[in-house]
């Protein structure tokens, strides 16, 4: 089956850095996404990774090791706009390819 | 109009009501789904239309009916539905099945059943 874990909610601080792990249980494996999704809107791509290792975007980078079925999001110079949900999916190329989500996690940006 | 667009916003029905989402994508894109969002829930993937062609059903119950005229348009038809569907509905698309661009959502229909 296909199991998607990510902490519900993080708090950080304006300025700080922040991590977001996302493990995950998967047949037919074919990248892993972040999205960000603030209230009431649609969720946005933020990025993809399908082969291991690092992939920098400005200040959001994202960390895939497919090994240990392991992701990260890191967000730097957090700014209070970054307070949303961040929400982790895996490709899987079973039945033709489709995209399953965890629950996604909460994260609140303090001054 | 660009990206992915749903009609309405909100949706306000009573459990004997008939009713239906709309999805429209700009994008040229040949793939549309249709996903559920409760509260505290992961996005759980309802349906998959592929060049206008269901290839998924996720054991969603007949109360909601999809339907793809043609690969532009989506729409999901609703009748006697419950309370525990009040969620909010959201429409995607992508280039194709493989989607290693990701997908693009709409922003959604925020449906209450009461």
């Amino acid at each position: 089956g296909q199991n998607i874990d990510q902490p519900t909610e993080m708090t950080a601080t304006e300025g700080a850095i922040v991590q977001i792990n996302c493990t995950y249980q998967t047949s037919g494996f074919n990248g892993l996404f972040w999205y960000q999704q603030h209230a009431g809107e649609a969720p946005t791509f933020l990025s993809y990774n399908v082969l291991d290792g690092l992939e920098e975007k400005g200040r959001f980078s994202s960390f895939l090791s497919r090994s240990k079925g392991y992701s990260y999001l890191l967000l730097k110079e957090l700014q209070m706009k970054d307070s949303a949900s961040y929400l982790c999916a895996v490709l899987s190329h079973n039945q033709g390819g489709k995209l399953i989500f965890g629950q996604g996690t909460e994260l609140s940006v303090k001054p | 109009e660009t990206g992915v667009t749903q009609t309405p916003r909100h949706l306000v029905m009573g459990m004997t009501n008939k009713k239906s989402l709309k999805c429209e994508q700009h994008l040229g894109h040949n793939a549309m789904y249709w996903y559920k969002q409760s509260a505290k829930k992961p996005l759980e993937l309802m349906f998959v239309y592929n060049f206008k062609e269901q290839t998924e059903n996720n054991s969603v119950p007949s109360r909601f009916s999809p339907e793809c005229p043609n690969s532009s348009h989506l729409f999901l038809h609703l009748h006697t539905l419950q309370p525990e569907d009040s969620a909010l509905y959201l429409c995607a698309s992508s280039q194709d099945r493989t989607a290693g661009e990701g997908y693009t959502f709409g922003s959604g229909t925020r449906l209450t059943v009461v």
